[in-house]
């Protein structure tokens, strides 16, 4: 079946280290994007890619790096500057209709 | 500012009675498209319907229908005979096209429990 997976559904790091989120997709979309959801507070704009080799900051970026090798995937990397990593990450790539989401990842950060 | 604005933090109803959740948006654009999702305990979000701005036709899907007018920038959302399943977030969405692609804003989310 065509869609988005996230990978792993929960993680757990300690406060200093980078961390790595996977995001693919098998629906053959150009974008892609992720976000950030804390409770109250909506979602996020982090990065989004519109396509292959290129890739445009969100809303909140810093502390935070993509890549966009290959059109199936685009991973991001908390890194340690992001002051307050711990939430709930997620991934969606964009048809013609809609954005589709993956089920997400929840970082701890201790 | 925001560009959308949902206003209901929480709701709480009955099993079987009606519930709209309320969404105004913000935009300068006259091309753009608005979206609900819904958000179950499980987290994925789960797309429900699109609307482009030159379409106010109401819309209406099973017990789930859609009210767009333009002229108060607003897109409510009504579930009709709620049931315990209907309990989620449900997220209204703004796109707009930049010079950098698609744009979208979302809500800060309405959280909707059914109460059986």
């Amino acid at each position: 079946d065509g869609g988005i997976t996230q990978s792993p559904k929960y993680l757990f790091r300690k406060e200093g280290q980078n961390v790595t989120l996977s995001c693919e997709q098998n629906l053959n979309h150009d974008a892609m994007y992720w976000y950030r959801q804390d409770p109250g507070q909506g979602l996020r704009l982090i990065y989004y890619s519109q396509i292959v080799n290129d890739f445009q900051k969100g809303d909140i970026a810093e502390g935070y790096s993509v890549s966009r090798e290959k059109k199936e995937s685009f991973p991001l990397t908390v890194t340690s500057a992001q002051k307050n990593p711990t939430a709930f990450y997620l991934c969606a790539s964009r048809d013609r209709a809609a954005l589709h989401f993956g089920n997400g990842t929840r970082l701890t950060v201790t | 500012a925001q560009k959308v604005t949902q206003a209901q933090t929480e709701i709480s109803v009955v099993e079987k009675e009606d519930v709209t959740l309320d969404c105004v948006y913000e935009t300068r654009d006259t091309t753009y498209y608005l979206f609900w999702y819904k958000q179950p305990p499980s987290g994925e979000l789960v797309f429900l319907i699109r609307r482009n701005s030159f379409d106010e036709q109401n819309e209406i899907s099973g017990r789930y229908s859609w009210n767009f007018q333009k002229s108060t920038s607003s897109f409510n959302f009504t579930i009709t005979a709620s049931q315990v399943v209907d309990s989620a977030v449900y997220f209204c969405a703004l796109s707009e096209l930049t010079n950098t692609g698609n744009q979208f804003y979302f809500g800060t989310g309405t959280s909707l429990t059914v109460i059986p």
